[in-house]
């Protein structure tokens, strides 16, 4: 069983939508949790960074953990076309990049 | 976008040939990585450096080995190259080691198929 699962997707929605994007995982030591946006044939950037517990905000995104249920979610509010890109979860127990896990990586496509 | 420059950024090459890859990044920081991305794996660290001449083992190393000989420049060296090796490589850097708020940066990619 691998320590983050993610649905690979692909989840199509038309413009406007809320989406919904998550990832399970089964290490309870993980604590730093982040969201990397990766578009087609580029490089993954960071999107969101949460500590522990609880929600962030950001624009029209949105992280929430919750540890209780190994589970965390990015929810993308107002879709637009220019949001179609794969949705990387990663998380590490420890700070230090060389510790993150990843997610295979949901692929989203907006419609106009 | 950072400043990381990976190259090649496309690459067919034969089995059992060595393969370099190089990543090349004006930012000036200390911290660079390896990574490997792979349909049903994402992405997994092959090497990282924390300093020039300062290196150390991912998850995934075997078959791989790497220099940092300047701050800027990466290389990640296959020393044999097999077709389990054919995959997207990412070169990846970061200021700090990975204190709350900072960030790691990619590079654009390099796709290498090993026939």
């Amino acid at each position: 069983q691998k320590e983050v699962e993610q649905d690979p997707g692909p989840l199509s929605v038309p413009e406007g939508a809320i989406v919904s994007l998550n990832c399970t995982y089964s290490n309870s030591a993980f604590q730093y949790f982040m969201w990397y946006r990766q578009y087609s044939r580029k490089g993954p950037e960071l999107l969101m960074y949460t500590y522990s517990s609880g929600n962030k905000e950001d624009g029209r995104f949105t992280a929430q953990v919750d540890k209780s249920s190994k589970y965390i979610s990015l929810f993308i509010r107002d879709s637009q076309p220019s949001d179609s890109a794969t949705y990387l979860c990663a998380m590490s127990a420890a700070t230090g990049f060389q510790k993150l896990v990843f997610g295979t990586g949901t692929r989203l496509l907006v419609s106009p | 976008d950072a400043g990381i420059t990976q190259s090649p950024r496309h690459k067919v090459t034969e089995t059992g040939t060595p393969v370099t890859l190089r990543c090349h990044q004006t930012e000036n920081h200390r911290y660079m990585y390896w990574y490997r991305q792979d349909p049903g794996h994402g992405l997994r660290l092959i090497h990282y450096s924390y300093g020039v001449k300062d290196t150390d083992k991912g998850e995934v190393s075997d078959g791989y080995s790497v220099s940092r000989s300047k701050t800027e420049d990466f290389l990640l060296t296959l020393e044999s190259a097999t077709s389990s090796q054919t995959s997207v490589y990412f070169c990846a850097i970061s200021e700090v080691q990975g204190a709350p708020g900072n960030t790691i940066y990619f590079g654009e990619g390099s796709w290498l198929t090993v026939v």
